[in-house]
């Protein structure tokens, strides 16, 4: 069955530091992948989509990268701020059915 | 302002008694679906809709009904809610099923006791 595997752990890490998260997927072969963050109680924001002929793709102080042969992205937020605290979650498209699946997230905090 | 809306934000009920949770999208988007979100378990699709008078089961479907008479609105219902249905629940909305970014409601949070 198709599984995604984020971060099993929250990630707690010092202001001005680079917070790396993972998300590894098995049994997809997904042609983009998508990541979000929720903030406690609210819905899901979209942060960037990625798709696989792209490797990296940036926004602001955000940059992720999708490795098709390790079935893997990595979405990094550098220079972390207090407000980068927050759950971030990754999606990508089902291969049967192309629906959207999320994966259950990490939790990262930032200290000042 | 693109925006999904949901109602109510916050509803506690009693087992069995038939509620609604109404979701409203402003984007002229197709697709629209329903989640619902528990600690450890992540989002789960309830219910998708590909258009006016389409929808199908997503993944945990059960005890749940929808209805898309119109493109903008997609009501979530609880004929006979039970305790197993208290979660978080998300309206969502894109223009395509997952290639483009999906919209979010605020949330509902439903006790059901």
């Amino acid at each position: 069955s198709q599984k995604i595997e984020q971060n099993s752990e929250a990630l707690n890490i010092q202001e001005g530091k680079t917070a790396t998260l993972t998300c590894n997927y098995t049994n997809y072969s997904p042609a983009y992948l998508q990541w979000y963050r929720q903030d406690p109680g609210r819905g899901p924001v979209f942060l960037l989509l990625i798709r696989e002929n792209e490797k990296e793709k940036r926004k602001e102080r955000l940059k992720v990268t999708f490795d098709t042969t390790l079935k893997q992205s990595l979405f990094h937020i550098t220079a972390s701020q207090p407000a980068d605290s927050a759950t971030y979650l990754c999606a990508l498209p089902r291969s049967n059915d192309y629906k959207l699946s999320f994966g259950a997230g990490t939790t990262v905090t930032v200290r000042a | 302002e693109a925006q999904v809306t949901q109602n109510p934000r916050y509803l506690i009920t009693v087992t069995g008694k038939k509620l609604t949770v109404t979701c409203s999208q402003n984007m002229n988007h197709e697709y629209m679906s329903w989640y619902r979100q528990d600690p450890g378990l992540g989002l789960r699709q309830i219910y998708y809709s590909m258009n006016v008078e389409v929808t199908d089961k997503g993944d945990v479907p059960e005890g749940y009904k929808v209805s898309r008479k119109e493109k903008r609105n997609f009501p979530l219902i609880l004929e006979s809610p039970s305790p197993n249905q208290t979660s978080l629940y998300f309206c969502a909305s894109s223009q395509g099923i997952a290639d483009t970014e999906a919209f979010f409601g605020q949330g509902t949070r439903l006790t059901v006791v």
